[in-house]
């Protein structure tokens, strides 16, 4: 596609419930990030994808977060037994040239809201 | 310690004002370094790059400082459309690490 696509784009959920949050990255976008985004606060940042591997899931909070990406396309962050804390925008980007800086594109963000 | 470190603001300023904010970073090794612009509920996008040598993009000057780790943004002649977040960002091996951000509002 033209751009990051994220979905869903806002997701409230129950404490103690799942949640499957997708990305899909520009076409032929090797490199794919997660980012979350608390009120307030910068982007801090949860895992890089290269191709189908990732190499640095060291922004992770906790193991109740887990994610994948298949056929070097799209990716799938999951939040096993959300809590309150969980609440944040969750950013994914894709780069072409993840050994630049250059080239990342942002989606536009899941709102996630844990009640 | 936060790898970026910003003056969150706000910078509240007139139309037509100059502002001027900068973060500093604490990882000696990152490679490139940019300004990126927030609106409210969007996503990040890139402002400019940043350079040693200083780099300008129309109202918008940028400049970075390697030897006491200083990146500073300068926009003039302010426009109501610059009211923003701008997140100042380091580059280090494959990942962009972002500030706070600062928040400019510009009044009429």
């Amino acid at each position: 596609g033209a751009g990051v696509s994220q979905s869903p784009s806002n997701k409230v959920t129950e404490k103690g419930k799942d949640v499957e949050l997708r990305c899909d990255p520009i076409s032929g976008h090797t490199a794919l990030y997660w980012y979350r985004q608390s009120l307030g606060q910068g982007l801090e940042f949860l895992i890089y994808f290269q191709g189908n591997s990732a190499p640095d899931k060291s922004g992770l909070p906790s193991d109740r977060f887990s994610a994948e990406r298949t056929g070097g396309s799209v990716s799938t962050l999951t939040i096993q037994r959300t809590q309150q804390e969980d609440s944040a925008v969750y950013l994914c980007a894709s780069s072409s040239d993840p050994g630049t800086g250059y080239g990342y594109t942002f989606g536009s963000g899941t709102r996630l809201t844990v009640v | 310690r936060k790898e970026v470190e910003q003056d969150p603001g706000p910078f509240n300023v007139p139309e037509g004002a100059t502002v001027a904010f900068n973060c500093t970073y604490s990882n000696s090794a990152s490679q490139s370094f940019f300004w990126y612009r927030q609106d409210c509920r969007k996503e990040p996008k890139l402002l400019m790059s940043v350079y040693s040598s200083g780099n300008e993009d129309g109202r918008f000057t940028a400049q970075l400082n390697r030897a006491s780790q200083y990146i500073s943004l300068l926009i003039r002649d302010s426009k109501l459309s610059d009211s923003a977040t701008y997140l100042c960002v380091a580059f280090t091996d494959y990942k962009l690490s972002f500030g706070a951000g600062t928040t400019v509002t510009v009044r009429a």
